[in-house]
């Protein structure tokens, strides 16, 4: 019953790349999605967001993407950084429901030099 | 300084014995949760606290109490504790819990291993 799915595991790019993280929800009331950083023994810290009403939000070097339609939403990493190495989190919750964020299980990105 | 802290970072014991983690944050937040990341990584919410209330309980063993003293700290308790609950423990806090922008600032997690 996992509603926020992280379906690739790793991920390897090279530095300067692009890198594009995907993560697919199955519950449409959701209306707010988060990413997460986190580096080995230290706890997730907060990367990026986006509402529903919206299909981009862009912060830096990163972006996120949303297309309701397909539950589906991307972090793109442009251009990534040896220190982007790290797992990303997926995360998603509905708006005033009192129902904790829903995480997905994280992706690992490795940025070689 | 450290937003959210929690202690200890690592927690090594026998099966059948009973444990706590504390956890503190000094921003200001009302609201405070612990998550558990599993063996398969993920992070599953187990309780949350507003302003020291329990309004998230999620299907935890009641081997497992959340004690909140005051909006600050949310302490875990875990009574008896089996093989199975050997995983990372999250602790984290939010300005508030139903706020459309609600974001999380986590702590360094604590790892139990129990043998």
């Amino acid at each position: 019953d996992q509603q926020v799915k992280q379906n690739s595991p790793s991920l390897s790019v090279q530095e300067g790349r692009i890198s594009i993280l995907n993560c697919d929800y199955t519950n449409s009331m959701f209306d707010y999605f988060l990413w997460y950083k986190k580096y080995p023994a230290e706890g997730p810290t907060f990367l990026i967001s986006i509402s529903s009403i919206k299909d981009k939000n862009e912060d830096g070097r990163f972006t996120v993407f949303l297309n309701k339609s397909a539950k589906h939403l991307s972090l793109h990493i442009v251009p990534s950084q040896p220190g982007d190495s790290a797992v990303y989190f997926c995360a998603a919750r509905i708006s005033n429901s009192g129902y904790a964020l829903n995480f997905g299980k994280g992706t690992s990105l490795l940025v070689t030099p | 300084d450290t937003a959210v802290s929690q202690t200890p970072k690592y927690l090594v014991t026998q099966m059948g014995n009973d444990k706590s983690i504390k956890c503190e944050q000094n921003l200001g937040h009302d609201t405070m949760y612990w998550y558990k990341q599993d063996s398969k990584k993920f992070l599953k919410i187990m309780f949350s606290y507003n302003n020291k209330e329990l309004i998230i309980n999620e299907t935890v063993p009641n081997r497992f109490s959340p004690k909140s003293p005051d909006k600050a700290h949310l302490n875990l308790h875990i009574n008896s504790l089996e093989l199975g609950d050997s995983a990372v423990y999250f602790c984290a806090s939010s300005r508030e819990s139903t706020g459309a922008n609600e974001k999380l600032f986590f702590g360094s997690g604590t790892q139990l291993s129990v043998l």
